[in-house]
């Protein structure tokens, strides 16, 4: 099975700043979707951003960002000018893209607790 | 608000005990998804749905089984509880494309005393 591995257990920001959280993960397939999701206290799981592994260019939405190294199998989320409201547990989640596979089956990281500081 | 409605948000009970947990998916999603999250696994997909089949199992326990309804609601059933089945349990949806986008639900936080 594929595995993700997030090594920083909790990162803190302080407002305006930029913070990057590491996401690293193993597969022997070619084919793939990358994710970030955000968990927020109230436990809701949001889709951040996503990568797919054929694109090299690396995605963005507004103030996050992504470092996606292929060959490295990184995928860091990078967050711009971070606001209080981005405080949250960050996980990494890796899906495959190979046919047949179970399209909506995440394999996640452990999580990252993000603290902003005002 | 993602769309996907799951109850009761909150369940207590005892070991032992069988308790049901109740998805309602986004309009027009047809792809229903269990996955646990607790402090010891993290979260692990637990088993698909689609149009009412079961597509895909993960790392489901045996004690744990679950359908999806014509009306796509989805039920997760949990019997003979264990105190390490205490975790906060999502239900998400999708339309089921290759353009994977799956909405989550805001979860039942299961705790077994």
């Amino acid at each position: 099975a594929q595995t993700v591995t997030q090594s920083q257990p909790e990162m803190s920001v302080q407002e305006a700043e930029t913070v990057t959280l590491s996401c690293t993960y193993d597969t022997s397939e070619s084919d793939y979707y990358l994710f970030w999701y955000k968990q927020p206290p109230s436990r809701q799981m949001i889709l951040v951003i996503r990568q797919e592994a054929y694109k090299q260019q690396n995605a963005t939405e507004n103030r996050f960002s992504v470092n996606f190294q292929k060959a490295a199998k990184s995928f860091s989320l990078k967050i711009s000018d971070s606001q209080l409201g981005d405080a949250a547990m960050y996980f990494c989640a890796y899906r495959s893209g190979l046919r047949g596979s179970t399209l909506g089956r995440l394999y996640f990281g452990r999580g990252t607790q993000l603290t902003v500081w005002p | 608000d993602s769309g996907v409605t799951q109850t009761p948000k909150h369940l207590i009970t005892a070991t032992g005990q069988r308790v049901t947990l109740r998805c309602s998916p986004r309009s027009g999603d047809l792809s229903v998804y269990w996955y646990q999250q607790s402090l010891d696994q993290g979260l692990q997909f637990l088993i698909q749905y689609y149009n009412g089949e079961e597509r895909a199992k993960g790392n489901i326990l045996e004690r744990f089984s679950a359908q999806q309804f014509p009306d796509l609601h989805s039920e997760l059933n949990l019997s003979s509880l264990e105190l390490g089945d205490s975790a906060l349990y999502f239900c998400a949806s999708s339309v089921a494309t290759a353009d994977e986008k799956l909405f989550f639900g805001s979860g039942t936080q299961l705790s077994v005393l």
